[in-house]
């Protein structure tokens, strides 16, 4: 079974940092591109990010407004994926949400979310 | 950067009732095109890829079609289970974007 657990949520001060986990379990999670999704209270989604397999070099994409500001990672000896976090605004507070993507482009799993609140 | 226009953002209706959601993507998009639902509090769920393809286990009362710019999510006869908000996302080119969502409430 696919399963994708979030962690490292909390509350944070406008211009902190804070680094997001997700543990990978139940597939190569090697082999997969993996999505950062996130969710402002009562609003819709936003695509956050992407980081690609190793064979497709690791590179990464980023949505507009966190661009320079956040970064995708991944330890794939660890079925790991992170999300750093830095410069984080008030408009960043929202749950986010890890995804794996499947080779035909759309998020065929998502975790349960981990709410990150910025605020002083 | 691709925009994705939903309609209806919210949507009442009732047990039994057919109901149809609109995607409309700010240019062409070709097939890349997916959509999901979320009920509150839980992460979203896909339903349909590549326009109209199926995801497994999704009941069959669910449907998408549309080319280029225009696609609809189509469910026949709403069941209990089915309120909840869509979303559909363009999986066409970076950033990738999702739709404002619909809200299929009870009427």
């Amino acid at each position: 079974e696919v399963q994708l657990v979030e962690s490292g949520g909390g509350l944070v001060q406008p211009g902190g940092s804070l680094r997001l986990s997700c543990a990978a379990s139940g597939f190569s999670f090697s082999d997969y591109y993996m999505d950062w999704v996130r969710q402002a209270p009562g609003k819709g989604l936003e695509w956050v990010g992407r980081v690609r397999n190793k064979a497709n070099r690791l590179t990464t994409q980023y949505a507009a407004s966190v661009n320079g500001r956040f970064t995708i990672s991944r330890d794939d000896s660890q079925n790991s994926l992170y999300l750093q976090m830095n410069s984080l605004k008030t408009e960043d507070t929202a749950v986010y949400f890890c995804a794996r993507r499947r080779s035909n482009g759309c998020i065929d799993h998502w975790g349960q979310g981990t709410l990150v609140t910025v605020s002083s | 950067d691709i925009q994705l226009t939903q309609s209806p953002s919210f949507l009442p209706a009732s047990v039994g009732d057919r109901v149809t959601i609109t995607c409309r993507a700010s240019q062409g998009i070709s097939n890349f095109l997916a959509w999901y639902q979320q009920k509150p509090g839980k992460a979203p769920k896909l339903l349909i890829y590549t326009v109209s393809t199926l995801e497994s286990e999704v009941p069959s009362r669910f449907s998408g079609s549309g080319s280029g710019t225009e696609f609809t999510l189509t469910i026949n006869s709403l069941q209990p289970e089915d309120f909840a908000t869509y979303y559909c996302q363009q999986l066409n080119s970076y950033p990738l974007t999702f739709g404002g969502g619909t809200k299929v409430e009870i009427k």
